[in-house]
C-alpha cells in the first residue's frame, strides 16, 4: 500500500518570502507526483505535476523531486495572501493516494 | 482544456430521499472517473473508481447500494444517494482521468476535479 506523508501545519510564512512544503512518499516505484491546491470549501486544483529527478518551475511554483530520498517538495516563492490553502502531495498507481494536506498561511 | 463540471453544485433534501449528482469531463474523454467524500476539515476520501462501461469499484466501508454509481459514457458519470440521511450530509467531489495517447492525462496520469456538489440532508 502506498503512502504519503505530509506535515499538517499549519505552516505560516511572512508575505513575500518563500514558503517550503515537503512531502515523503513508501513506493520507490511511484512514477509521477503532483501538488494540489485547496481552498476551504472548494474542490482540489491541480498546480503542478512531476515525473523526473529534479526542478520543475512554473511561474511562482518550483517542484522538486528526489527519487532516491522518496521526496518532493513544492517552494512557493514571493508568497500571497492569496497563496493560503491547503496543499495536497499526491502521486498515482491505478488511483491518485494523497497525503492529509499541509495547511498554508501566508500572514500579510 | 481538462474541464470538469459536477451538477449540482449544491443541493439540500429531506431525509430518505435519493440525490443524484452529474459529473461530466467537458473536453476529454473520461475512461476513469473518481468520487470522494470530504468531512469539514478532513482530508478527502476516496469512495469509488469507475471505468466508463463496467460496474464500479468501491472503497472498504462504502455501500455500494447506497451509493450508486453509473458511467455510462465517456464524459458522464453520475452518484446516486439513496435513502439520504443526515450523516450523508458532506461536500462531494469527483475527478476525470483519460489515459489514452494524447489526453491531457497522458504524460503524468493526472487527474482533474470538479467543482464539487454540497450535499445537506434535513
Amino acid at each position: 500500500q502506498k503512502e504519503v506523508e505530509q506535515n499538517s501545519g499549519p505552516l505560516s510564512v511572512p508575505e513575500g518570502a518563500i514558503a517550503s512544503l515537503n512531502c515523503t512518499y513508501s513506493d520507490r516505484v511511484s512514477q509521477s507526483f503532483f501538488w494540489y491546491r485547496q481552498y476551504s470549501g472548494k474542490s482540489p486544483e491541480l498546480i503542478m505535476s512531476i515525473y523526473s529527478n529534479g526542478d520543475k518551475e512554473d511561474g511562482r511554483f518550483t517542484a522538486q523531486l528526489n527519487k532516491a530520498s522518496q521526496y518532493v517538495s513544492l517552494l512557493i516563492r514571493d508568497s500571497q495572501p492569496s497563496d493560503s490553502a491547503t496543499y495536497l502531495c499526491a502521486t498515482t498507481d491505478d488511483k491518485i493516494i494523497f497525503g492529509k494536506g499541509t495547511r498554508l498561511h501566508i500572514l500579510p | 482544456g481538462a474541464v470538469v463540471s459536477q451538477h449540482p453544485s449544491w443541493v439540500i433534501c429531506k431525509s430518505g430521499t435519493s440525490v443524484k449528482i452529474e459529473c461530466r469531463s467537458l473536453d476529454f474523454q473520461a475512461t476513469t472517473m473518481f468520487w470522494y467524500r470530504q468531512f469539514p476539515k478532513q482530508s478527502l476520501m476516496l469512495m469509488a473508481t469507475s471505468n466508463e462501461g463496467s460496474k464500479a469499484t468501491y472503497e472498504q466501508g462504502v455501500e455500494k447500494d447506497k451509493f450508486l454509481i453509473n458511467h455510462a459514457s465517456l464524459t458522464l458519470s453520475t452518484l446516486t444517494v439513496t435513502s439520504a440521511h443526515p450523516e450523508d450530509s458532506s461536500f462531494y467531489i469527483c475527478s476525470a482521468r483519460d489515459i489514452e495517447a494524447g489526453g491531457p492525462s497522458f504524460t503524468y496520469n493526472e487527474q482533474f476535479f470538479g467543482p464539487g456538489t454540497r450535499l445537506t440532508v434535513l
